[in-house]
């Protein structure tokens, strides 16, 4: 079965950074490209960033670009999201998403972050 | 940009037909594909998805769902519409950078 989760949201006070991590299980991680994708409360999906398979590849939506990172470990399995001078309009549930070929095929249960003084 | 437009909500009876439309503003259609994918989102849940290349449906999603179009005009069709259906359902291009979501179509029960 397959299962990501995402950890490392929390509380962060504006211009702060902030790592958020996806465990991935139930199939190989290096043979999918994956993605982070958010949503404020209330709203609906934003596609944030996207990693390929061997990390050759790397893309960032332009509300972003500059200021998080997405990176992956295949070793072990693990998406990140390395986010620095966050805004308040960062707030949102952060969820990674397996990319099979062009669609986002599984999800996470998100983690939620909230940029706030 | 490639924006995805969808209306808000759409309210359906039990049983039956509920038709959510999803238009871009340019073509996500190739020569071979047609770039647009459905998700369900219900309360609380994270997204699922439903349909890829417009008309593909997903892994263990029931056969009372499809889709259907092509270049900028896409349909999401569910027949007949359950209880479980309740949801908030969204369309997504992967045609090109930055892949962009419509903002949702809420399903509400008539």
């Amino acid at each position: 079965e397959v299962q990501l989760v995402e950890s490392g949201g929390g509380l962060v006070q504006p211009g702060r950074s902030l790592k958020l991590s996806c465990l991935a299980s139930g199939f190989t991680f290096s043979n999918y490209g994956m993605n982070w994708i958010r949503q404020a409360p209330g709203k609906g999906l934003e596609w944030v960033a996207s990693i390929s398979s061997s990390s050759s590849y790397i893309y960032y939506a332009d509300t972003v670009k500059g200021r998080f990172t997405i990176s992956r470990d295949n070793a072990k399995n693990t998406l990140y999201l390395q986010m620095t001078s966050l805004r308040s309009e960062d707030t949102a549930l952060y969820y990674c998403a397996r990319q099979d070929y062009y669609w986002f095929a599984y999800w996470g249960q998100g983690t939620l972050v909230t940029v706030s003084s | 940009d490639i924006v995805l437009t969808q209306s808000p909500a759409l309210a359906v009876s039990l049983g039956q037909r509920a038709t959510i439309s999803c238009r871009a503003s340019q073509s996500v259609s190739t020569s071979s594909y047609n770039l647009m994918h459905w998700y369900q989102q219900k309360p609380g849940e994270q997204p699922k998805l439903l349909i890829y290349d417009a008309s593909n449906l997903a892994s263990g999603i029931p056969v009372r769902f499809s889709g259907s179009g092509s270049g900028t005009d896409f349909t999401l069709t569910i027949n007949p519409v359950q209880a479980d259906d309740i949801a908030t359902y969204y369309c997504q291009q992967s045609r090109e950078l930055p892949l962009t979501f419509g903002s949702g179509t809420k399903l509400e029960i008539k």
